[in-house]
Parts: C-alpha cells; structure tokens; sequence
C-alpha cells in the first residue's frame, strides 16, 4: 500500500522568515512523482512544486524548494521570506500507479 | 475558459435521500475523478474515469456511483446518503491518465455536502 505521512498538524512561522514542512512516505513503485499542494480558506487546490523520483536534484519554484531523499523516502517543502499570502493547508502528495495519494495536511500560519 | 465547474457548491441532506455531484469540464480532457476531503485527513480517491464509458473505483466508493457518457461530464451519485459521506467533494480531470502521476490535474472548487 502507497501511504503519504505529514507529521506537523500544524506549523507557525514570523512573517519574512523560514519554515520547513516535512512529509514521508512509502510506495513500491521505481516510477513516482511527488508534490506539495496549497489549499487556502477558498478550498482552492494549488500546485505549488512537483519531484521526479528519477530526478537527483531538489525542485525549486521561486521562494519554494524541497529537500528530497529517496532513499529516506522524504521530502520536505522549505517557504523562504515567508508572506501573510503563504497561509494556508498544505498537503503532500505521491502520484504513482494513476492516483494520487494524500497527506493529512498541514497547517501553517504566518505571523506578522 | 471556465475549467472544472462543480454543482452544487453546498448541498444539506437528509439520512436516505439520493442527490447527484455534477462536474463538468470543458478542455477535452480523458482523465476526471472525484475525491472526498475530510477533517484531519487528506484528499482520498472516490472514483475516477479514463475516458468516455470507462469508470473505476478508487480508495473509498462504497455509496458512490458514477458513469462517464460524454468526455465533458462525470457526475457522482450518492443512492442513499448517510452522515458518514459529510465531507467536501472535488472534481478533478487531467489531458490523460497520466496526469494523476504527474500532478497535472485540474480542480474544481469543492462542494461542500452536509448529511443530517
């Protein structure tokens, strides 16, 4: 079974500063991508950055940036200069096999 | 360009009545699924479709039907609702199968179902 873990219901941060949001999970498929998802109060679902497995190098999306080790089955979501517009649910997702499989969230808050 | 256009957006029913999710999605694409979101829980699969008459069961489709007669609509039925199915109900489709893999996927807004 593919299982998608976030351990941090919920993270707060200062405004201008950096948070990291870690998630694990377990899959046996060679082929997989993984990626974070922002859900603000719209319910909105936002692709915020997407991981290769096959790629060795971390993703990247402007103030956005993963830490991603496949063999630790890990990856992380780091927000630098953190902004009152980052606030919201964040998900972790593993996309294998045609589904996609869910984290439970996390929620961050940003302080001003 | 509308996208992915859920109805309705908020729906309250009673224990045992049937009601029906449209969602409908006007760029062609092969791929549409429906996913429930609960409380503490991430998005899980109810049912997905691959193409026009081609429909199969994701993680949770126990209560759920749903059929795909034209590319554009893929509506998800619920036969007899129970308070157990309160939850907020997406749509999402992708250009192909593949999508569900790569992320690309298109969502609605969310309807928001409440079952007394």
């Amino acid at each position: 079974a593919q299982t998608v873990t976030q351990s941090q219901p919920e993270m707060s941060v200062q405004e201008a500063e950096t948070v990291t949001l870690s998630c694990t999970y377990d899959t046996s498929e060679s082929d997989y991508y993984l990626f974070w998802y922002k859900q603000p109060p719209s319910r909105q679902m936002i692709l915020v950055i997407r991981q290769e497995a096959y790629k060795q190098q971390n993703a990247t999306e402007n103030r956005f940036s993963v830490n991603f080790q496949k063999a630790a089955k890990s990856f992380s979501l780091k927000i630098s200069d953190s902004q009152l517009g980052d606030a919201a649910m964040y998900f972790c997702a593993l996309g294998a096999n045609y589904q996609l499989i869910w984290g439970a969230g996390t929620k961050l808050i940003i302080k001003p | 360009n509308a996208g992915v256009t859920q109805t309705p957006k908020f729906q309250v029913l009673k224990t045992g009545q049937s009601m029906t999710l449209q969602c409908a999605q006007d760029m062609n694409h092969e791929y549409m699924s429906w996913y429930r979101q609960d409380p503490g829980m991430g998005l899980r699969l109810i049912h997905y479709s691959v193409g026009a008459g081609i429909t199969d069961q994701g993680e949770v489709p126990n209560g759920y039907n749903v059929s795909r007669s034209t590319t554009e609509d893929f509506p998800l039925r619920l036969l007899s609702a129970a308070p157990s199915q309160t939850s907020v109900y997406f749509c999402a489709s992708s250009y192909s199968y593949s999508g569900a893999n790569t992320g690309e996927l298109f969502f609605g807004e969310g309807s928001r179902l409440t079952v007394l």
